[in-house]
């Protein structure tokens, strides 16, 4: 089974600023990651898909990078709706699998 | 647009078997562009991939939970199940119910269930 690595496991910001959240699988996953978002309490809302494809609808400073086992999600200039926890997913091989989530926080 | 709604009992005993259907409206789980997913979240814990089955029968499974689960679909009814048995305090937990395409595009709302005697 793939096992994916998500760092930092929390982080704390202020709004405006530049977050980067990584992923790391344990064996090459070419571009076969997406990024979801998820707030207390509700289902989790996908943001970018095959590693860098933004979900339409979406704002322009979501962003996603990499291919093969390192991935990354971007967020530039934080919004206060953007304080929430994020997740990874392969969906390379089954059984997929996710990554612990990054809760990005108010400093 | 797509919706997924996901029903079943909110408390299942310990050692009994815990069964949760979703309904898919506005769109149809014969699609052959989709899987059809369950997922779930223990209080305070990340997200776990219990599963998917494809319109034409084909699941497959967590490794660690695959001899406890059955996904299943009813395409008359537009409706995909989950069954999972023996269950313990571990299986606690708000699980949703998901379609995967492009990524997990459309998600249920989620339903808790609490193992509980």
């Amino acid at each position: 089974d793939i096992q994916m690595t998500q760092s930092p496991s929390s982080l704390s910001t202020s709004v405006g600023d530049r977050v980067t959240i990584t992923c790391r699988a344990s064996q090459s996953i070419a571009t076969y990651l997406s990024w979801y978002q998820q707030k207390p309490g509700k289902a989790p809302k996908l943001l970018i898909y095959d590693a860098s494809t933004l979900q339409s609808g979406l704002p322009s400073r979501f962003s996603g990078g990499g291919s093969g086992t390192d991935f990354t999600l971007t967020i530039r200039s934080l919004q206060p709706e953007d304080f929430a926890t994020y997740y990874c997913l392969q969906s390379f091989s089954a059984p997929y699998s996710f990554g612990q989530g990054t809760k990005v926080e108010i400093k | 647009q797509v919706q997924l709604q996901e029903s079943g009992p909110g408390v299942v005993k310990p050692s009994e078997t815990l069964s949760l259907t979703c309904s898919v409206s506005g769109g149809s789980v014969s699609s052959g562009t989709y899987y059809w997913s369950w997922i779930r979240q223990p209080p305070g814990k990340g997200l776990e991939w219990i599963g998917y089955i494809y319109y034409t029968g084909r699941t497959t499974y967590s490794s660690s939970l695959k001899s406890r689960v059955i996904i299943s679909v009813d395409m008359s009814k537009n409706q995909f199940s989950l069954k999972l048995t023996s269950v313990t305090d571990a299986d606690t937990a708000l699980y949703f119910c998901a379609r995967v395409g492009r990524g997990t595009d459309v998600w249920g709302q989620g339903t808790a269930v609490t193992v509980s005697s």
